[in-house]
This record gives C-alpha cells, sequence and structure tokens, in this order.
C-alpha cells in the first residue's frame, strides 16, 4: 500500500496562485494516474483535475494539474484565486487493488 | 442528470450490522464501477470499496476487509454495502460515487457522487 501526503493549509489573497503537493510515498508518483477533488463544506466533492492535468468540463481554466517523478509528487495548482475556491482539496490515485485519497488541504483565501 | 441517492444510514451499536443502498439514475448503471467512500466527522475522506460493472473485481480498504461486503444489482440500478462487526472508528458519512470506467481498479475517476448518508456507532 501507499500514502499520499498533502500540506495541513495553504492561505493566499484573492487573485494570486497557489500551489497545493501531494506526495506519494511506497511507489511512484507515475505508477498511476492523480485525480483531484474539491469539497466545499457541506457538500459532497467534485473532481477538478483528473488523469494528472485534464480538466472536466465546467472546470476553469484556473485550475491546473502536474506531476513531478523526480520527487514522486502531484500538485494542483489554481491561479486568480477567487473566494469561492476556498474549500478542502484531496488528491487520489490507486494502486493494483486499492484507491488512496490523500491527507486533505484547507485552501483559505484571505 | 445523473443521481445517486444513498440510504439504510442511521445509529447502530458496536458489533451490529447496517445495510446501505444507493439508487442510481440518469445513466446506464452496468456500463460503469462504483464505489463507497467515507468520511468521518471532521475528517478527510477514505476510500472503503469498490466493484467493476459486473462484480467480476471487487476491492476493500484494509480497515474494513472482512467485514464489509459491497455488491449491486444491476437490473435495479442500485448499489449496496454490507457492514458488519460494526466499530465507532465506522462513524462516518458514506458516499456513493460513479467511476468514469468498467472497472473499479483502472485509470478511472468519480465524476458523480451521491450526498451521503450517515452511519454512528455508538453505544
Amino acid at each position: 500500500n501507499f500514502m499520499l501526503t498533502q500540506p495541513h493549509s495553504v492561505s493566499e489573497s484573492p487573485g494570486k496562485t497557489v500551489t497545493i503537493s501531494c506526495t506519494r510515498s511506497g511507489g511512484s508518483i507515475a505508477y498511476s494516474y492523480v485525480q483531484w477533488y474539491q469539497q466545499r463544506p457541506g457538500s459532497a466533492p467534485i473532481t477538478v483535475i483528473y488523469a494528472d492535468n485534464q480538466r472536466p468540463s465546467g472546470v476553469p481554466d484556473r485550475f491546473s494539474g502536474s506531476i513531478d517523478r523526480s520527487s514522486d509528487s502531484a500538485s494542483l495548482t489554481i491561479s486568480g484565486l477567487k473566494t469561492e475556491d476556498e474549500a478542502d482539496y484531496y488528491c487520489q490515485s490507486y494502486d493494483s487493488t486499492n484507491h488512496v485519497f490523500g491527507t486533505g488541504t484547507k485552501v483559505t483565501v484571505l | 442528470e445523473v443521481q445517486l441517492a444513498e440510504s439504510g444510514g442511521g445509529l447502530a451499536q458496536p458489533g451490529r450490522s447496517l445495510r446501505l443502498s444507493c439508487a442510481a439514475s440518469g445513466f446506464t448503471f452496468d456500463d460503469y464501477a462504483m464505489h463507497w467512500v467515507r468520511q468521518a466527522p471532521g475528517k478527510g475522506l477514505e476510500w472503503v470499496s469498490g466493484i467493476s460493472w459486473n462484480s467480476g473485481s471487487i476491492g476493500y480498504a484494509d480497515s474494513v476487509k472482512g467485514r464489509f461486503t459491497i455488491s449491486r444489482d444491476n437490473a435495479k440500478n442500485s448499489l449496496y454495502l454490507q457492514m458488519n462487526s460494526l466499530r465507532d472508528e465506522d462513524t462516518a458519512l458514506y458516499y456513493c460515487a460513479k467511476d468514469t470506467k468498467f472497472h473499479y481498479d483502472s485509470s478511472g475517476y468519480y465524476d458523480y457522487w451521491g450526498q451521503g448518508t450517515l452511519v454512528t456507532v455508538s453505544s
């Protein structure tokens, strides 16, 4: 089994850019795709990035994803930060039999 | 419109059982894998179990293996989670989630989620 570790929280002002990391321990980040989910308080999660860097229709292009094989990590970048982006964000990936979520990051828009 | 509606949650004593259901509509149910994901109060998301389109592949998190059983009835467009030997740490909001692929253990992701059903395990 593997784990995905995220920073507990990040904060930034409106209009700025935040980047959330997701580090895989117990295997290469490139082994399987990474997804990112946004969860606002009291709501079910929604997908903002799938397959490392793909955006579902309806997700603004302010959201982007990438992976870094050298550090076995994935990143979610939110540019042009808006108050509506304030939420918890979770990375997620899988191995041959299990799906794993990251520890979650709370994004606060100051 | 895709809809996933969970039911069956409630209060159960430790060691007892509950059966969760998820009624799906708005898509061809037997074309997709399905999952259960839970979230303990104030905590993060935890994948519980996944099942492929034809029930041919099934997986469980280590935390529930041997106690929980996932199943589906494609004729009824329904997903189930039988939860036995419940523990305090099973207390959570349980979400039903649709995969984008046939098989739960492939390169899909969760594209639709229900609103969840709350399970509370307490004596």
